[in-house]
């Protein structure tokens, strides 16, 4: 099974906002309420942002939000800041009781 | 303390097996699956398998079937990661990653990785 679809790669200047999407198929994305998104820092661990589509665990800024439409999920960032600058990836489960995540997107703050 | 702690990193040539660790602690070791994702360098994520702690049954991604076993030892809250015939793509950080038990495929605690090396 393919990789989720993710741009390699966005940008946006301080303060804007962004939204990366994340496009899969009717046998992930478009099957389940169960897409996540992670931030990762090189060097470091994913960290969860997201989970369930639009759900924040406790501590995870509200500038980060989560929607889905059809096969594609997409995660945006409001108020850019220059920590953002960094990967994210989303994941979803699948028909066949597995875990696939996106190829990763790099985020750039101008 | 809720944590996963990784074994140390390993070099392997092509060819050998390896077996990595991930020991759980500060938190109910039955009530969370345990993931194994990897990364190799400049990559991204790709999912590998899982082990339900309850039963010790396990699931892996299509692409690892017969060449990786995720086992369990429940007393010591530790799980293990075996793959086989390594060649170098292997070559990545191995991350466990803890996920709910239930309805729920998001990884809420990551290890902090185990870095192995395929080269001959």
């Amino acid at each position: 099974q393919s990789a989720l679809t993710q741009p390699a790669s966005v940008s946006g200047s301080p303060g804007q906002s962004i939204t990366i999407s994340c496009t899969g198929t009717s046998s992930d994305v478009g099957s389940f309420d169960l897409v996540s998104w992670y931030q990762q820092y090189p060097g470091k661990a994913p960290k969860l942002l997201i989970y369930e589509v639009f759900k924040r665990p406790s501590g995870v800024s509200n500038r980060f939000s989560g929607s889905k439409s059809a096969n594609t999920a997409s995660l945006t960032i409001s108020g850019l800041q220059a920590e953002d600058e960094t990967d994210y990836y989303c994941s979803s489960y699948t028909v066949s009781g597995t875990m696939i995540f996106g190829g990763g997107t790099r985020l750039t703050v101008l | 303390q809720v944590q996963v702690v990784q074994s140390g990193a390993e070099v392997k040539k092509p060819g050998a097996s390896m077996k990595l660790s991930c020991k759980a602690s500060g938190y109910i070791f039955s009530n969370f699956y345990m993931h194994w994702v990897r990364q190799a360098p400049g990559q991204g994520l790709e999912w590998m398998g899982f082990i339900n702690p309850t039963d010790a049954t396990t699931r892996y991604a299509q692409k690892f079937q017969g060449r990786v076993t995720v086992t369990m030892d429940t007393p010591t809250s530790t799980v293990y990661m075996e793959m086989s015939s390594l060649r170098s793509e292997d070559s990545a950080f191995y991350y466990c990653a803890r996920v709910p038990m239930g309805p729920f495929w998001y990884v809420d605690l990551w290890g902090r990785g185990t870095l192995v090396t395929v080269s001959s």
